[in-house]
Order: structure tokens, then sequence, then C-alpha cells
């Protein structure tokens, strides 16, 4: 099964100050994205990937960056946070291009007061 | 553009009940679908998936879908739900957009199996 690891698992920020995400897989795959969860939403797309070096911008990139330094490293940056930006952040990994299946991390809560 | 719909936010059924989560979709184009799961405090976790052939598809821990492309449908069925289905369960459409595949996800049923 592929292993998808988030840091920090909870992670509470003030309004203005920089927050990292940081997402780690270790199958190899090709594509990484982020994901915010709030309730009635389901999951939003906010950036992706399709390898190192390479960041594109999903739905709701509004305030958000991301970085890919690496086949296994996926970073979503937030560069001055704010209260709206207060969610569930998951990373995910997947093998193919199309119709593919994701693999998630855990989670990441963050509150930005 | 593609959606999906989960009509019901949440669900309660007796443990040992029959459960049918619905789940309605919009596509342009085919439509390939996933169920996920998601356990308390854990990530999403696939259940089954659907990209052609037989409507009827078999998951994990008992759980089956039927696509309705007539419907526009892939609702989630099990037989006999068991207190550790309680869960949120979301129906996910894939779709290409461009040269990326896009994933949209319904908002969820959040599921409770009562004693």
């Amino acid at each position: 099964e592929a292993a998808v690891t988030q840091s920090p698992r909870n992670k509470v920020a003030v309004t203005g100050g920089k927050v990292t995400l940081s997402c780690n897989q270790t199958n190899n795959h090709n594509n990484m994205y982020w994901y915010r969860q709030d309730t009635g939403h389901g999951l939003r797309l906010i950036h992706y990937s399709y390898g190192a070096g390479s960041t594109e911008k999903g739905d709701i990139p509004d305030g958000y960056k991301a970085s890919r330094p690496s086949q296994e490293n996926f970073s979503l940056i937030l560069e001055l946070a704010t209260p709206s930006q207060t969610s569930v952040y998951f990373c995910a990994s997947g093998e193919k291009i199309s119709n593919e299946r994701l693999f998630f991390g855990h989670g990441t809560k963050l509150s930005v007061l | 553009a593609q959606s999906v719909t989960q009509p019901d936010a949440r669900v309660t059924v007796s443990e040992g009940a029959s459960l049918q989560l619905r789940c309605k979709y919009s596509s342009s184009g085919t439509p390939y679908l996933f169920w996920y799961v998601q356990y308390p405090r854990q990530g999403l976790q696939l259940l089954l998936k659907y990209y052609s052939g037989d409507p009827v598809v078999q998951g994990v821990n008992g759980f089956e879908a039927e696509f309705s492309k007539s419907n526009s449908s892939f609702h989630l069925r099990k037989a006999s739900v068991h207190w550790s289905d309680s869960a949120v369960y979301f129906c996910v459409l894939s779709g290409l957009s461009g040269s990326f595949n896009k994933l949209t996800f319904g908002a969820g049923t959040r599921l409770a199996v009562c004693p």
C-alpha cells in the first residue's frame, strides 16, 4: 500500500504568519495533490504537481503556493495565513494521469487565529 | 463542467440493517467513478471504482455500487452494516480537464451505525 505522510498533524498559526505544510510519499508516484476539506464542500483541489519541479493551480489556489523539490516531497505554503484558511488539508499521490486512484495522507488540521 | 451530488449529508442505520448511500453525477464525457471512505482522524481510502463493463462493482468489506447511465447515478450499497462502518463516504467523479485528470468530490455522507 502506498504511503503518504503529512506533517504536522495539527497546526495553530496566527493571522499574517507563514505556514508550511509538508507531504512525503514513498511509492515514486508522479502526481501529487493538495486538497482542503470543509464541511459541506467535500475536498477541493488547491495545487497539484506532475513531477519534481512542477506545480499547477487547482480550483482554489488563491492564498496558497506549492513547491515540489523532489519526486517524494510536495509542500503547501501559506505566505500570509488568514482565518478563512482554517481547514483540514490532505495531501495525495497517484500513479497515472487518467482515471487514477489516489492515496491520501492522514490530514493536517490547521487553525488560523 | 462535471459535478457530483450526494443528497444525504447524514444517514443513520441500525447495525445489521441494509444500506444505500446515494450519488448523482454530471459529466460530459465517459464517467469514471469511485467511492472513498474516511474513518475518523484518517485520510480517504478507496472502497471501489467503476470504469466500464458490469454496472455492479464489488468493493472491500462487502460494499458494492451500481452504475446507471440513464439515471446518472452511482449508489453505494451494503447488505448488512457493522458499527465499524461508521465513517464519511465520498462519491468521486474522474474526468479529463485538458491533459489533467480532474477529480470532483461530492460533499460526503456521514454514516452513523447504531447498536
